[in-house]
């Protein structure tokens, strides 16, 4: 059973768009909903996260836009970089059975040209 | 900024036999990890680790897989007896109680293990 789905699988954009990362969930008993950016040869980072009383997060130039109703989460990405190209990876938890078991999405391989 | 360190970085083995992969979590953590990435898929949970005893366990790591903290800042995987299948990037992580409570874990570069 896939717990999270992400899309797209990979995505490019050119210096300065705004790559959008979205992904949906299952099980309502997800609490945190942490985004991963994994560079090549490098294990995951945690980058932003967000829990489910709120509906926006930012961070820099991250954004997490969350809708509980529609159990979706997306990150946005500002004025993208070059330096911003990686693997990003969606992830929920329900912290009330297991600490630090992370359910991940597949991954989102984003590119972005200079 | 402390890391968490895996060793090797790469390691290629025969279908059977016995892999341990290792691993040195940021000094003051108290939980550990295990996740795996095949190629291509996602990053799965395999096995949470905390007071030298197994926390939970996911339905991949089965009998054939073993966690151990031999000493004070070791933690290892042990697969006893390897399948095709076991191939794929694995992960450890670690996280102090604030962290594990955050879902705050640190990834190290993972080992790349090779079923032939």
């Amino acid at each position: 059973q896939q717990q999270v789905k992400q899309s797209p699988q990979s995505l490019i954009v050119q210096k300065g768009g705004i790559p959008i990362i979205n992904c949906a969930y299952e099980n309502t008993a997800f609490d945190y909903f942490p985004w991963y950016q994994q560079f090549p040869g490098k294990g995951p980072a945690l980058l932003i996260a967000i829990r489910p009383d709120v509906s926006e997060k930012k961070e820099g130039r991250f954004t997490i836009s969350f809708n509980k109703s529609a159990k979706q989460f997306s990150l946005h990405i500002m004025d993208s970089q070059p330096g911003d190209s990686a693997t990003y990876f969606c992830a929920a938890s329900d912290r009330g059975s297991t600490l630090g078991r992370l359910y991940f999405g597949r991954g989102t391989q984003l590119t972005v040209w200079p | 900024e402390p890391e968490v360190t895996q060793t090797p970085s790469h390691q290629v083995t025969q279908m059977g036999q016995e892999v341990i992969l290792r691993c040195v979590p940021i000094s003051n953590h108290l939980y550990f990890y295990w996740y795996r990435q095949i190629l291509g898929q996602k990053v799965e949970f395999l096995v949470s680790f905390y007071n030298n005893e197994i926390s939970e366990k996911s339905e991949i790591f089965d009998d054939q897989f073993s966690v151990e903290r031999p000493d004070g800042s070791n933690f290892t995987l042990k697969i006893r007896s390897t399948k095709l299948e076991d191939s794929a990037m694995y992960f450890c992580a670690s996280s102090d109680l604030e962290g594990a409570t955050n879902e705050k874990l640190f990834f190290g570069s993972g080992t790349q293990l090779s079923v032939l």
